[in-house]
């Protein structure tokens, strides 16, 4: 079950910014948008998470659309160290809300020098 | 602060062993959550405790068991193991059972079923 859709892979030059699109049409009045990234063989790491305005953090750039049917996580200035998977994931947050993600495929970022 | 620390980090086992895996939280997290990833299947929820109590269940067999300890720690148990029991076995913590809080990951274990 779904909830989020994400390109397969993209490449980004060192320096430029990634901008990593992310489809979350069903999404649900409660639910909140979150990014993790996780670099080979290692757990995923937390990016950041918005709910409808755009935020920002040291990280990266959330940007929700205003039907919040899509976002778009930007890294301002891609290094070699940023190439990872990326996951969008949807998620009910609240005393009661599901702690488990759904990772789905996510977008695999190949940063070139 | 210390992260997410699991042991061991690489395991092999044969077909119809068992395994434990352990999970120690952050210092302050109450909740523990176990994934499975799998190239095939990519990374799926197993279950998730919280003041010793399972709170979440993923759509996997009773082989799959965990429980957590009153300091937090966390072990997972899989029993009777099977080839397709090979994956990375990931472990998150978060400080309480609210979803509000965010879950941070530890380095995992690598599961190899031979």
């Amino acid at each position: 079950d779904a909830k989020t859709t994400q390109p397969p892979s993209m490449d980004c030059a060192e320096g430029r910014a990634a901008n990593l699109p992310c489809n979350h049409s069903t999404i649900s009045g409660n639910e909140y948008v979150y990014w993790y990234r996780q670099i080979h063989s290692q757990g995923p790491q937390y990016i950041i998470h918005g709910l409808k305005n755009n935020e920002t953090n040291e990280m990266a750039s959330l940007i929700i659309t205003e039907d919040r049917k899509s976002s778009t996580l930007i890294l301002p200035h891609a290094t070699l160290r940023d190439t990872a998977v990326y996951y969008c994931i949807v998620r009910a947050v609240g005393e009661t809300g599901a702690n488990n993600l759904f990772f789905g495929t996510g977008t695999r970022l190949t940063v070139i020098p | 602060k210390a992260g997410v620390t699991q042991t061991p980090r690489y395991l092999i086992k044969t077909r119809g062993q068992q395994v434990t895996l352990s999970c120690s939280p952050i210092s302050g997290h109450r909740s523990v959550s176990w994934y499975q990833q799998t190239p095939g299947q990519g990374l799926q929820f197993l279950f998730e405790y919280f003041s010793e109590t399972q709170r979440n269940k993923g759509n996997f067999p009773g082989r799959f068991s965990g429980r957590q300890f009153s300091n937090s720690r966390s072990e997972m148990n899989v029993s009777t193991l099977e080839l397709g029991d090979s994956a990375l076995y990931l472990c998150a913590s978060q400080t309480t059972g609210s979803s509000y809080n965010e879950q941070f990951f530890g380095p995992g274990t690598r599961l190899t079923v031979l």
